[in-house]
């Protein structure tokens, strides 16, 4: 079945400094990779995707490509402020679409001053 | 734009009571999700409704959990009797189309005793 894998947290970073979480998936076909952000006392919220190999989602200064050879996906930000301080998600969903999402565990990110 | 509502946020229970959550999407999504969130684990898809069929509810346990959607709006979600394992929090979500794009409420959280 599928599977997303994500690095453990937390991440603490000092303002800033460059991010990356890692993600990793498992799945037939060509799912479509998604990272959702969720803020202290908030609900889930998308903040990027991709749908085909090679696309790059990006949203707030936050970055993902879809790399099909390395079966990954990973977040990446040049600068991160205090205000990026969340929970993040990387998620995936079947080929066949229908939004039946499989989700990482979570990578918390603390950004310090 | 309102977002997702649920209630009650918090919820403490001892084992082999009854729960119920629930849930009001976003005014004219058709798509309507619930979603339980282990600790330390990523969301994972309990049913989903399109309307008020049920689309997907393979990973729900059929003996101890039951969701409706009645009128295709609101939704409840129940649990009857409760086990420990069932703490968690219980994420509803709701989406307009199937890009993968879903809206999540800020979740009940349940604890059982």
């Amino acid at each position: 079945g599928n599977s997303v894998t994500q690095m453990e947290g937390p991440v603490t970073l000092s303002e800033e400094a460059f991010l990356t979480i890692n993600c990793t998936y498992t799945a037939t076909g060509y799912p479509s990779l998604f990272w959702y952000v969720q803020y202290p006392g908030e609900g889930l919220q998308l903040l990027l995707k991709a749908t085909k190999a090679d696309d790059k989602g990006s949203n707030k200064g936050f970055e993902a490509t879809y790399r099909k050879e390395t079966t990954s996906f990973h977040l990446e930000k040049g600068s991160v402020q205090v205000s990026d301080s969340a929970v993040y998600f990387c998620a995936l969903s079947d080929a066949g679409g229908g939004n039946k999402l499989t989700f990482g565990t979570g990578t918390q990110l603390k950004v310090e001053l | 734009e309102a977002g997702v509502a649920q209630s009650p946020r918090y919820k403490i229970i001892e084992k082999r009571q009854s729960v119920a959550f629930w849930c009001n999407p976003i005014s004219g999504h058709a798509t309507l999700y619930w979603y339980q969130q282990i600790l330390g684990q990523g969301p994972k898809l309990l049913i989903q409704f399109q309307n008020n069929g049920v689309v997907d509810d393979s990973q729900l346990p059929k003996d101890r959990f039951s969701a409706e959607r009645l009128k295709g709006v609101d939704s409840t979600l129940k649990i009857q009797p409760a086990k420990l394992e069932d703490s968690a929090v219980y994420l509803c979500a709701s989406s307009a189309g199937l890009n993968g794009e879903l809206f999540f409420g800020e979740g009940s959280r349940l604890t059982v005793l």
